[in-house]
């Protein structure tokens, strides 16, 4: 399976507290994209990082790449409440339109 | 902003019926359209690729007769579960790219699909 792998599978964290996730994948890629899932909802764009960037910033978000390990990370700072949702990492696959969806980390924020 | 539309949001229907499902981009032409189906506690998985005027490209593993998907218009995609069993209960997401952004996807807000 081409598949991305995430860990942790389930992350519950303070509000206030900074929560990591990562993501692993298996191929070349023209770009990695995070997405917010609320349960039983549709996706929310989060951020896109290309293959020759290393780190970006959107807000609370901050995002890694490292082709050299196919891995990223996705960092949400000072996390809140509201934040409480699925988080997947996405490739988008050199030489198609396919994006390919990781497993998903489930974060947990208790106020 | 793109916006990606998807009717029903939900629907229920006994086994061995067909369920159609449509997906719409409302602010912009989608040349591409993707459709996903994600189980409970489980990542999404892409069924199908659809290119407007053109069959449909499926994934290993999903039934191209049983899944049928229509790409009429630039605006428009279809997905018709056919002869519909539990097992086919999902959520059922579409997504839309535009001429020249297939790497940027917008998704829908999904279809719950429960098959009684």
């Amino acid at each position: 399976s081409q598949q991305g792998e995430e860990d942790p599978q389930a992350l519950s964290i303070q509000e206030g507290e900074n929560a990591t996730m990562n993501c692993s994948y298996k191929t070349s890629i023209n770009n990695l994209q995070w997405y917010r899932q609320n349960s039983g909802r549709g996706l929310v764009h989060l951020i896109l990082i290309r293959s020759n960037e290393r780190e970006k910033h959107s807000g609370r978000l901050r995002v890694t790449l490292d082709t050299s390990k196919k891995s990223s990370s996705l960092l949400i700072t000072a996390s809140r409440a509201a934040d409480t949702a699925s988080y997947f990492c996405a490739t988008a696959l050199l030489d198609t339109d396919k994006l390919i969806f990781g497993t998903g980390t489930r974060l947990q924020v208790f106020p | 902003g793109a916006v990606v539309s998807q009717h029903p949001s939900w629907v229920i229907c006994k086994s061995g019926t067909s369920v159609k499902i449509e997906c719409r981009s409302l602010d912009f032409q989608a040349t591409t359209m993707f459709w996903y189906r994600q189980f409970p506690k489980q990542s999404l998985m892409l069924m199908a690729t659809s290119n407007e005027g053109s069959k449909a490209t499926y994934e290993q593993g999903v039934e191209k007769d049983k899944f049928l998907i229509n790409h009429a218009s630039l605006t428009l995609s279809t997905l018709t579960v056919t002869s519909a069993h539990p097992e086919d209960s999902s959520f059922y997401i579409c997504s839309a790219a535009q001429l020249g952004s297939y790497n940027e996807q917008f998704f829908g807000p999904g279809t719950r699909l429960t098959v009684l």
